[in-house]
């Protein structure tokens, strides 16, 4: 069973606001990703961490940055939201070992809305 | 570049119906292949996934196998339930990459 942990898992906030969502992991796994899900189900990496102090941005451009700052912690923050940051946001982690025992290992999610 | 092409829902069976969800894929080299599941409400779970061509994944009924020469990964079952209701996933993993690329999600619901 996956450890991995997102608070809140609900948010509506004013536009202008920061945000900071939460995830954790408790698997000791090197990689962590966010993924951001449009209504139509469309999965899009925004951004990915190979360990600590390193992060990556993903394939689809987003305004979010994110730290990482210990080997659980993934947060991802929202300087200034806006109502087209509205969407689910997905965290994962993995930790490669071979080819056959690797997998992604998904949170519960955070969905967003932005008034 | 790598990708994945899954069949667009929404689809709608009946209970005790049979399911396929067709995959295929474009990468270089001999990826890994898998489906993930969404249930309402929830983050993906693993659902079963194939290594090398040939291998055949399976889980709670469903069955896929990693088809080289036609490039696909279908996914089936032999009679769906009610509570198989959820988001179909397919995706890969190029050799040498810590990323999934991920087919875009087909929503599935069964009803009684």
């Amino acid at each position: 069973e996956a450890d991995i942990y997102q608070t809140p898992r609900y948010l509506v906030i004013g536009t202008g606001k920061k945000i900071t969502l939460e995830c954790s992991q408790t698997m000791g796994h090197d990689k962590m990703y966010w993924y951001q899900q449009d209504p139509g189900m469309e999965l899009h990496l925004i951004h990915y961490s190979y360990g600590v102090n390193s992060t990556e941005k993903g394939d689809l451009s987003s305004e979010s940055t994110v730290s990482r700052i210990r080997t659980e912690h993934f947060p991802l923050t929202l300087e200034s939201a806006r109502p087209s940051h509205t969407s689910q946001y997905l965290c994962a982690s993995s930790e490669y070992q071979t080819a056959s025992s690797y997998e992604q290992y998904f949170g519960p999610g955070t969905r967003l809305t932005v008034t | 570049g790598n990708s994945v092409t899954q069949m667009e829902g929404p689809v709608t069976l009946s209970e005790e119906a049979f399911l396929t969800i067709n995959c295929t894929y474009t990468a270089t080299g001999y990826p890994s292949l898998f489906w993930y599941v969404q249930y309402p409400g929830e983050g993906l779970q693993l659902l079963l996934k194939a290594t090398k061509a040939d291998d055949k994944g399976s889980n709670k009924g469903f069955e896929a196998t990693y088809r080289k020469e036609t490039t696909s990964f279908h996914l089936e079952k032999g009679s769906v339930q009610v509570s198989d209701s959820a988001v179909y996933f397919c995706a890969l993993r190029q050799g040498g990459s810590e990323k999934l690329v991920f087919g875009k999600g087909m929503k599935l619901t069964v009803n009684p």
